[in-house]
C-alpha cells in the first residue's frame, strides 16, 4: 500500500451508534488531520497531529474524538452524531518541515452519512 | 466569513485553451499559497504553490500568478486537456510552521474535447 489510505469508504450510521474512521499512511510523514467536507462548503479542518501529539483542535465538537497511535495512524471516533454530520471526512498527512512547500497529502476520503 | 473565496463553481473549456481559476483570500497575513485537484472519489492532491515573495510560479501546464495588492491569485493550464477536468481548490496560510491551511469551496473544472 502507499500513500495515505482511509477506512471505510462508505459508513452509515444512525445518530446513537458509535463508529471509527482509520487513517493509515505509507509515507513516513510525522504530522496528520482530519478534515471535514460537506456539501459546498470549504475543506474544514478538525484536527492536526504532529509527532503524534494533538497541536490543533479548531473547536470541534465533542462526539468527535481523535486518537493517533504512532505516526503512521490516524483514528476518529465517532459517537452520537447528528445528520448535520454527513460529509467527506479526509485524512491527510505531511511532513513536518515541508508541509507548505510539498502540501498535504490525502486519502480518498470516507463518506459518511448520519441517519 | 470565509478568508479564501473561489466565486466560480464551475468552468467549461475547449480542449487546447487555456484555462483560468480564480481564488480571492481578504487575509493579508496569508503568504503561502496552493492548489489541489481533487477527482470524484480520490482525496485532493497537491498540484502547485506559491510564496508571497514571488508573483508567479511555473511548472509545466500550470502555472500560478499571485497579485498581493488585489489578494488575487489564478492558476493557468495551458493548454487545457480533457485529464484536467476535476475540482480545483485553493488554500492559504500563514507561514508561521503550524498554522493550518484554509480551503476555497473549489472550482469544478470541465474540459471539453
Amino acid at each position: 500500500e502507499t500513500g495515505v489510505t482511509q477506512t471505510p469508504r462508505h459508513l452509515v450510521m444512525g445518530m446513537t451508534n458509535k463508529k471509527s474512521l482509520k487513517c493509515e499512511q505509507h509515507l513516513g510523514h510525522n504530522a496528520m488531520y482530519w478534515y471535514k467536507q460537506s456539501a459546498k462548503k470549504p475543506l474544514e479542518l478538525m484536527f492536526v497531529y504532529s509527532l503524534e501529539e494533538r497541536v490543533e483542535n479548531n473547536s470541534v465538537p465533542s462526539r468527535f474524538s481523535p486518537e493517533c497511535p504512532n505516526s503512521s495512524h490516524l483514528f476518529l471516533h465517532l459517537h452520537t452524531l447528528q445528520p448535520e454530520d454527513s460529509a467527506l471526512y479526509l485524512c491527510a498527512s505531511s511532513q513536518e518541515a515541508n508541509r507548505l512547500v510539498a502540501g498535504q497529502f490525502f486519502g480518498p476520503g470516507t463518506r459518511l452519512t448520519v441517519l | 466569513d470565509q478568508q479564501v473565496k473561489q466565486n466560480s463553481p464551475s468552468l467549461s473549456v475547449q480542449e487546447g485553451r487555456i484555462s483560468i481559476l480564480n481564488c480571492d483570500y481578504t487575509n493579508s497575513m496569508f503568504d503561502y499559497f496552493l492548489w489541489y485537484k481533487k477527482y470524484p472519489a480520490e482525496g485532493p492532491t497537491f498540484l502547485i504553490s506559491i510564496s508571497s515573495i514571488k508573483d508567479k510560479n511555473e511548472d509545466g501546464r500550470f502555472t500560478v500568478f499571485l497579485n498581493k495588492s488585489a489578494k488575487h491569485l489564478s492558476l493557468h493550464i495551458v493548454p487545457s486537456q480533457p485529464g484536467d477536468s476535476a475540482v480545483y481548490f485553493c488554500a492559504a496560510s500563514v507561514n508561521s510552521g503550524n498554522t493550518p491551511l484554509v480551503f476555497g469551496k473549489g472550482t469544478r473544472l470541465s474540459v471539453i474535447a
